[in-house]
């Protein structure tokens, strides 16, 4: 299957600072990127869902100034959580597709863990 | 409203015993898919299947087979032979589109150990 590689796969910040997560499509374009969220032991919720080169419709209630997305290529989405908090700690999976090959399964990145000091 | 429900919240089985995993979904969509994940205490999600709303058939992959039964909404899956290195979190998933673009509907997980 394609390949979505996330970077970090960890990560520790302090309170009060911000931390950028990067996922890129590594063998194919991927149109539509999803970021999740998922607290320990819980299911993956999604968080907003982003087009290439359009702004990202994020899910009711998640802050959109909080978590900034960014999807300015067809191989790359960023996920920068702003003014980090430690309820912020979790593990943040990205999700990527290529609508135009109509192919209705989304590869996911290996996530990254989260931790806010 | 659509929803995926896993009511199996952990289990634990004996190395080379047999376990099935339930996956109960709603949905009023006509066409959908679904999804079955493992995701190993590394965290990342590792595909195992996808089904659409039109087939059925049941399908077998080495000791990992899935029963769809659409009268039942039922997507089960089913381990023979089960192995340590089985043990993770299994999320079953309903994808469907939504304002033109297709979701992803997580059930809550079951957490699978393998016991040698």
């Amino acid at each position: 299957g394609a390949v979505v590689s996330q970077h970090p796969s960890w990560v520790i910040c302090k309170s009060g600072t911000s931390v950028k997560i990067e996922c890129r499509s590594l063998d194919f374009q991927a149109t539509t990127m999803f970021w999740y969220r998922q607290f320990p032991k819980q299911s993956l919720m999604l968080m907003a869902t982003s087009n290439e080169g359009s702004k990202a419709t994020y899910e009711q209630g998640v802050e959109k100034d909080k978590f900034l997305i960014n999807h300015a290529s067809l191989t790359l989405s960023t996920l920068t959580v702003t003014s980090a908090h430690p309820e912020d700690s979790s593990f943040y999976i990205c999700s990527a597709e290529d609508r135009r090959t109509m192919n209705t399964e989304a590869f996911f990145g290996q996530g990254t863990r989260l931790t806010v000091v | 409203a659509q929803k995926v429900t896993q009511a199996q919240t952990e289990i634990s089985v004996v190395e080379k015993e047999d376990v099935t995993l339930d996956c109960v979904y709603e949905t009023r969509d006509t066409t959908y898919y679904l999804f079955w994940y493992k995701q190993p205490p590394s965290g990342e999600l590792v595909f195992l299947i996808r089904r659409n709303s039109f087939d059925e058939q049941n399908e077998i992959s080495g000791r990992y087979s899935w029963n769809f039964q659409k009268s039942t909404s039922s997507f089960n899956f089913t381990i023979t032979a089960s192995q340590v290195v089985d043990s993770a979190v299994y999320f079953c998933a309903l994808s469907k589109v939504t304002s033109g673009t297709y979701k992803y509907i997580f059930g809550t997980g079951t957490r699978l150990k393998v016991l040698a």
